[in-house]
């Protein structure tokens, strides 16, 4: 069965250092992979997506994600992070058409 | 070109009522799909629809239901609402085609039941 597991439930981080978000999946075939945001009484919005091309995928607002399939990992990273980063994060797999969410990371950032 | 949009935002219903949420897609997708956002469970996929037959399901009561018209736009009901039942609803819309199978979120309903 297809599903993801995001491995830390609240990272915290200082402003200007960098993020790491960690995902790893389960797939018996080539997955699609993706990050999604969430804002505090928000909807979703894509950060990025691998779709079997490039290993390393770059997204929305700085950050990237690279996809290793001998770790079956999908870690989301941002060199320097920002105040308007702290939100919730979600690492989703494709599954016929559907999607599986992770329980989601909530990123805080402090000044 | 306009977003995913959601009717009502906010919403406060009675147990034992029945609720229909709207969901309009984005111009050109035919696909929309409803999840199920609470702080204990998280977000659990509803069901899926695209051209207004439903393609996909979760593992929701039958008191979850839904529909697509000829327009793509997209309603869910929920009959004989329970407490439990209080959650962000969100929809998503797709275009059929694209192989990763994007898709895009609205702002979401919420619903409280008391």
């Amino acid at each position: 069965a297809q599903s993801v597991t995001q491995l830390d439930s609240h990272v915290s981080v200082s402003e200007g250092t960098p993020v790491l978000l960690r995902c790893n999946y389960s797939s018996s075939y080539s997955p699609s992979l993706f990050w999604y945001v969430q804002h505090p009484n928000k909807g979703l919005q894509l950060l990025l997506k691998y779709t079997s091309a490039a290993t390393l995928v770059k997204g929305i607002n700085g950050f990237e994600a690279e996809f290793k399939k001998s770790e079956t990992s999908f870690h989301l990273t941002k060199p320097s992070a920002h105040m308007s980063d702290a939100a919730e994060y979600f690492c989703v797999v494709s599954v016929r058409d559907k999607l599986i969410f992770g329980t989601g990371t909530l990123l805080a950032v402090q000044p | 070109k306009a977003g995913v949009t959601q009717t009502p935002r906010y919403l406060i219903k009675t147990r034992g009522q029945q609720v229909t949420l709207s969901c309009s897609p984005i111009s050109g997708h035919r696909s929309v799909s409803w999840y199920q956002q609470t702080p204990g469970q998280g977000l659990q996929f509803l069901f899926e629809y695209f051209s207004e037959t439903q393609r996909n399901k979760g593992n929701f009561p039958g008191r979850f239901s839904g529909r697509q018209f000829s327009n793509s736009r997209s309603e869910m009901n929920v009959s004989t609402l329970e407490l439990g039942d209080s959650a962000l609803y969100l929809c998503a819309s797709s275009w059929i085609g694209d192989e990763s199978y994007e898709q895009y979120f609205g702002p979401g309903t919420r619903l409280t039941v008391t």
